[in-house]
């Protein structure tokens, strides 16, 4: 069974652009949510998505958005890049049917310039 | 109340030791509870899981203990390895999303 893929690995990007960093989940899981980690914040809760709706969102600025779509893979999107977003951004796939094991992706490392 | 308090920070301990990790916890509502293990340009990978209304979970070297009434978990690796030599991070889960410790930066020597 395939893990969880989050494309792409590396990005650089510039102050004041958007990105969007894809995530496809395990086959059979419905749910994915995202976590940014830093060295100085660790990994922070972003949203959680469940068979298109959003469950669940961190205490991040609207620049952060996320959604889901019908097939469970996700995307989120950053506008507006600052420095302070650099950062690895980890998806999570589970069953979810409430704390179930949660597998993470490779991560895709954000560099904002 | 959302927090999860995770120590120590880094722990260097001799190949064949136990290393114990602790974590604390004050929302009541957290029902679930995993440890990853992660390796640098990797993401964490899940480890061993705990319910609360479980004292104590063996998966081959790895431990949790579990104490509902203290709100405290800990990891214990046992005949550790150089191999084993990763950040730990231990979580909790409640409402659709983990609460992640801040991180033990493990080393076992060789």
């Amino acid at each position: 069974k395939a893990g969880v893929t989050q494309t792409p690995r590396y990005l650089i990007k510039t102050r004041g652009q958007q990105v969007t960093l894809s995530c496809s989940p395990i086959s059979g899981h419905r749910s994915v949510s995202w976590y940014q980690q830093t060295p100085g914040q660790g990994l922070q809760f972003l949203f959680e998505y469940f068979s298109e709706t959003q469950r669940n969102k961190g205490n991040f600025p609207g620049r952060f958005s996320g959604r889901q779509f019908s097939n469970s893979r996700s995307e989120m999107n950053v506008s507006t890049l600052e420095l302070g977003d650099s950062a690895l951004y980890l998806c999570a796939s589970s069953q979810g049917a409430g704390g179930t094991e949660a597998f993470f992706g490779q991560g895709t490392r954000l560099t904002v310039v | 109340q959302q927090q999860v308090k995770q120590s120590p920070q880094s722990l260097i301990v001799q190949k064949g030791g136990i290393p114990i990790i602790n974590c604390a916890y004050e929302n009541t509502a957290f029902d679930y509870f995993p440890w990853y293990q992660q390796f640098p340009g990797k993401g964490p990978a899940l480890l061993i899981a705990i319910r609360p209304d479980v004292s104590e979970k063996k998966e081959g070297r790895f431990t949790i203990s579990f104490n509902k009434s203290a709100k405290q978990f800990s990891l214990h690796i046992m005949d550790s390895q150089p191999g084993d030599s990763a950040t730990y991070f231990c979580a909790a889960y409640a409402t659709y999303k983990y609460i992640f410790g801040t991180g033990t930066r493990l080393k076992v020597l060789a």
